[in-house]
Order: structure tokens, then sequence, then C-alpha cells
């Protein structure tokens, strides 16, 4: 069946444009998470959606990261007035539900701020 | 606070030369722990979940297995499409909806050469 998908798969942005990247999950999958990935590292948990709700937005940065899942399917995360710290590879990742079910990625969008 | 350390960073070898691949973790509470490969340009590619101490997975030419403090991955008479970086996570015992985000260490690139 058909994996997670992410748009754009590239995305570049001045200095303080408003930018908004798509998750498409697995169909059925009722937990959604995003994550930040810097260039060497692993990625870094942001915020967890359980179908609409948004149970946990610990990892989000600052206050210009939203996300938001209005119909318990697609997410997407805005970043508003982005900056140069912001360029990394942002992942989505679906499961089944939280706990012991593991998570599949998509392939990522690549931000970079200039 | 929850650490997930993977060692080494990089790992050359040739073609045929079996060898290992170290995850340790401290956390509070594990509920799991998760390997994936990830290719340059794409996202994580889920390979295994481990759950209670003395488990063993097999797939192909790897194997993973855990202890309470740490999780190996064996690659036997790897081959160049072996070649990734290979990302162990952890599941940590979350709030009472059970549902926490994946905790990934740095990663190992691993290169085998022909």
């Amino acid at each position: 069946g058909a994996g997670v998908s992410q748009s754009p798969r590239y995305k570049v942005a001045k200095r303080g444009q408003d930018v908004a990247l798509r998750c498409d999950p697995i169909s059925g999958h009722v937990s959604l998470f995003w994550y930040q990935q810097a260039l060497g590292q692993g990625p870094e948990f942001l915020t967890y959606f359980q179908n609409e709700a948004q149970l946990d937005k610990s990892g989000l940065p600052s206050d210009r990261f939203f996300a938001e899942r209005p119909e318990g399917s697609v997410s997407t995360l805005k970043i508003q007035r982005t900056q140069q710290e912001d360029s990394a590879v942002y992942l989505c990742a679906s499961s089944l539900a939280g706990g012991r079910y593991e998570q599949y990625f998509g392939p990522g969008t690549r931000l970079t701020v200039t | 606070e929850d650490q997930v350390t993977q060692s080494p960073e990089a790992l050359r070898l040739q073609e045929g030369e079996s060898s290992s691949l170290n995850c340790s973790y401290t956390v509070s509470g594990l509920r799991g722990l998760f390997w994936y490969r990830q290719d340059p340009g794409k996202g994580p590619e889920f390979l295994f979940t481990l759950y209670s101490a003395g488990e063993e997975k097999e797939k192909e030419r790897l194997k993973a297995t855990l202890t309470k403090k740490e999780s190996f991955l064996h690659i036997t008479a790897p081959k160049p499409e072996d070649s990734a970086t290979y990302l162990c996570a952890v599941h940590i015992i979350g709030d009472f909806s059970g549902n926490t985000p994946l905790v990934f260490g740095k990663g190992t690139r691993l290169s085998v050469i022909a």
C-alpha cells in the first residue's frame, strides 16, 4: 500500500517568509508525528497527534512553529517568519497507535532558509 | 534525561567483513527499542522492534539483540548495498495516554566497500 508522503520535497525560503509543509500519513494510521533532522543528526521530536488532537507539542522550538491535523488525516506543519536555524529536514511519521507500534516515515521535506 | 548513544559514528567495512553496531540507552522506562535504516535523501526505513531484554530479531544479513542497557545490530557478511546510516530509537513509557515520541541516537554511518 501507499506509504507516508510529504510535499514539497524541497523548499527554499527567504528569511522571514512563512512556509507550510504537508504530510499524508498511511491510511488508517491514528498517530502522526513530526520530527526535525539536522545534518548528521538523528531526528528530533517536534509534535504529535492522535487523530485530530495534538497531544504533545513540547518539541516545537518556538511559537513560530505551528502544526494542525484538522480532520485526523493530513497534517500541515507551518513555520512563520523563517530563520536560518530552521534549515533542516522535516520528517513526518505515522503509526497505527501510540505505544508499541512502529512508526513509518515519509521521505521528508528539506527546508533551506537563505 | 533520556539518552540514546550510538557507536561508532562511522564504520567502514570490506564486503564480507562482519561487525556490530552499538546502541546504549539511559531511559526512565523502556517500552521498545527500534532500529531504522536511512539512505541519503530518504526518510528512515523501519527494520526491527525489540521489547524485552534477551529478545533477538533477524532479517537477511541483520540481527538485532537487546539487553537492559544496550542493543546491538550485527551485520553478517555485509554487501555494498548495506551501506546506509543505521538509527537506533527508544520508545519510553510515558504518561497515562501511553503515547510518547521516539528518542533517536545520532546514527552510525556504515560504508561497505566491494
